[in-house]
């Protein structure tokens, strides 16, 4: 049975950095593309990032160069490294696994809530 | 950037036939995907590639797209399909993921 789980969020100041984890069980993620969908509280479901299966990544224009994602093979798990966060950055995160080729998300985990706040 | 434009929310009968709309620019041409998300929940994808339907999902559910418009239609809807519903494709071109605003579906 396929299952990702997120943890890492939390409150954090604005400017401030984390990092969230998402172990995947089912399935390998090194064989997948991986990618995180967050929706701030109330509004809709943006994409944030991708990871393709050779190791390439890509990012909305939202968060470039201020969020980076990656994956470890032997822990089988997906991070987002998030830093100089702001208070629009807030929003519940979900690590989802990508159906190829046709793109869409298959997999989700229960998501994590990350509040930027002072 | 790409962009997909849903209605904010729909209101249906139960037992009549819902019609969700999702407009891009050659909407057509892509491979289009739906999502329902009920409060507190995450996602769940409903009809992927256009029209067909994950295992589980029911035939009420179903998909259709040409031209600049995409829609994801419930036929008999239930009080339990009150949830909102997500359009998205991928955009390989730019190597960009897009979903619509979303669309709130009220059951009266």
């Amino acid at each position: 049975e396929v299952q990702l789980v997120e943890s890492g969020g939390g409150l954090i100041q604005p400017g401030g950095s984390l990092r969230l984890s998402c172990v995947a069980s089912g399935f390998t993620v090194s064989s997948d593309y991986m990618s995180w969908v967050r929706q701030a509280p109330g509004k809709g479901l943006e994409w944030v990032s991708v990871i393709y299966s050779g190791g390439s990544t890509s990012y909305a224009d939202s968060v470039k160069g201020r969020f980076t994602i990656s994956r470890d093979n032997s822990k089988n798990t997906l991070y987002l490294q998030m830093n100089s966060l702001r208070a629009e950055d807030t929003a519940v995160y979900y690590c989802a696994r990508v159906d190829y080729p046709s793109g869409h998300f298959d997999y989700w985990g229960q998501g994590t809530l990350v509040t930027v706040s002072s | 950037s790409y962009v997909l434009t849903q209605p904010p929310s729909v209101s249906v009968a139960p037992g009549q036939t819902a019609r969700i709309t999702c407009v891009g620019n050659n909407i057509g041409s892509k491979s289009v995907h739906w999502y329902q998300q009920k409060p507190g929940q995450a996602p769940v994808v409903v009809v992927y590639d256009d029209s067909d339907r994950p295992s589980g999902i029911p035939e009420r559910f179903s998909g259709f797209h040409s031209g600049n418009a995409a829609t994801l239609t419930i036929s008999r809807v239930e009080a339990g399909d009150e949830a909102d519903y997500y359009c998205q494709v991928w955009d390989s071109s730019s190597d960009l993921w897009v979903f619509g605003g979303g669309t709130k579906l009220t059951v009266l």
